[in-house]
């Protein structure tokens, strides 16, 4: 089955720094990609996705592009504000019936001002 | 639109009593409902995946006695934790996906804390 790789944090970043998560993949076909965020206590939000090659996903200022060239959907936020502090994971669903979602380890994003 | 309501948010029970857990689709038909885990600062766990009438299909290591899963209506899933242990601690958050995935893909319910002791 499919299977997403993602990079492992803490990420510490100081208010309007640049961001990058990364997350590749493994995938039969050119599935859906995923980056859904998850605030403290709360369960997890869709923030951007892509469903073809080439597309990009952008919301809140945050974007990621889907990269079959070299299997990636990184993550990118050009200035990043406290109140993105959050748990970000990438996901895509798993090959097979039921489509269910397989998710990176999340990568925890802690912003300071 | 696609909003997907999970309750309780947070409960705590005494060990060997059991939990139920609802998570309904508020504004469409949610034809799939998938049930995860999540441990402290860790990534979700698929526990188990139900269609509307059908039993749920586990995921291996979860026991199905254990985590009763009904699928009633295109509304409505419930996850019952039996006879709940201290290990049982955990999130757990449900997800639905409704008939039309491109316009919908994948809800997730805000989740539940569920704290045995």
């Amino acid at each position: 089955g499919n299977s997403v790789t993602q990079m492992e944090g803490p990420v510490t970043l100081s208010e309007e720094a640049f961001l990058t998560i990364n997350c590749t993949y493994t995938a039969t076909g050119y599935p859906s990609l995923f980056w859904y965020v998850q605030y403290p206590g709360e369960g997890l939000q869709l923030l951007l996705k892509a469903t073809k090659a080439d597309d990009k996903g952008s919301n809140k200022g945050f974007e990621a592009t889907y990269r079959k060239e070299t299997t990636s959907f990184h993550l990118e936020k050009g200035s990043v504000q406290v109140s993105d502090s959050a748990v970000y994971f990438c996901a895509l669903p798993l090959s097979g019936g039921y489509n269910k979602l397989i998710f990176g380890a999340g990568t925890r994003l802690a912003v300071h001002p | 639109g696609a909003v997907v309501s999970q309750h309780p948010s947070w409960v705590i029970c005494k060990s060997g009593t059991s939990v139920k857990i609802e998570c309904r689709s508020l504004d469409f038909q949610a034809t799939t409902m998938f049930w995860y885990r999540q441990f402290p600062k860790q990534s979700l766990m698929l526990m188990a995946t139900s269609n509307e009438g059908s039993k749920a299909t586990y995921e291996q290591g979860v026991e199905k006695d254990k985590f009763l899963i009904n699928h009633a209506s295109l509304t409505l899933s419930t996850l019952t934790v039996t006879s709940a242990h201290p290990e049982d601690s955990s999130f757990y958050i449900c997800s639905a996906r409704g008939q039309g995935t491109a316009n919908y893909g994948y809800t997730f319910g805000s989740g539940t804390r569920l704290t045995v002791v």
